[in-house]
């Protein structure tokens, strides 16, 4: 069974990094037919698709967000991490983790983790 | 602000049936691109209900059904039970500089 788990702090100050991590059990990131992606969301608002990284490192990010966003992987650890830069009030957020099934372009989300409440303030 | 609109809210009667739109663009289902739709209960992270603009996976009810044409695409829901009573998104994949993968813009169900 496959399964998702996201930790990092819950409290972040403004214009500070958030850094999240996210633990895959019962599946391989070396498992060549997903992309292993990072999604977020406001309370009551919703969900946005903030970037993947496939098992070669490849990354691709919301242009919204792109300078300020990186996503990393550790396949010693079976993990890949998220972090974002120069926080403010607006990226308080939910933050899921998800595995994407990829196929000529599309790309759905069939496992995600049970999300981690980012809040930015001082 | 997505580029996939969903209606706010939806509602009926247990054992009736609703249908939620998914309208998009030429930068994404009009393109063929698939749409996927995704069901979030309170409180809890979004659960994968379609795939591939009509398949379902394994688990999930044939209550549920998908289609699309040209830009859009729907969301059928027949036989309503309580435990339908959640938030509903579609997704599919963009060309346009909003995101690469976009999210519809949600559409809350109630069951009356």
């Amino acid at each position: 069974q496959v399964q998702l788990q996201e930790s990092g702090p819950g409290l972040v100050k403004p214009s500070q990094t958030l850094s999240l991590t996210c633990t895959v059990s019962g599946a391989s990131l070396s498992d060549g037919s997903f992309y292993w992606t990072w999604i977020r969301q406001p309370a009551g608002k919703g969900l946005e698709w903030l970037g993947r990284i496939y098992i070669t490192g490849y990354t691709n990010y919301n242009p919204s967000l792109k300078s300020r966003v990186t996503i990393s992987v550790d396949t010693s650890k079976n993990q890949f991490s998220l972090r974002l830069s120069s926080v403010t009030a607006a990226d308080t957020a939910v933050y899921y983790c998800a595995r994407g099934y990829y196929y000529d372009s599309n790309n759905y989300f069939d496992y995600w983790g049970q999300g981690s409440l980012v809040t930015v303030s001082s | 602000q997505s580029v996939l609109t969903q209606p706010p809210a939806v509602s009926g009667a247990p054992g009736h049936g609703v249908t939620i739109s998914c309208t998009g663009s030429s930068s994404n289902i009009g393109s063929g691109y698939d749409v996927h739709w995704y069901q979030q209960r309170p409180g809890t992270a979004p659960k994968l209900l379609i795939y591939g603009n009509n398949n379902r996976p394994s688990g999930v009810p044939d209550r549920f059904s998908g289609s699309k044409s040209g830009t859009s695409a729907s969301l059928a829901i027949t036989g309503l039970r309580a435990e339908d009573e959640a938030d509903y998104y579609c997704q599919s994949y963009d060309t346009s500089l909003s995101g690469l993968y976009v999210f519809g813009t949600g559409t809350k169900v109630t069951v009356l």
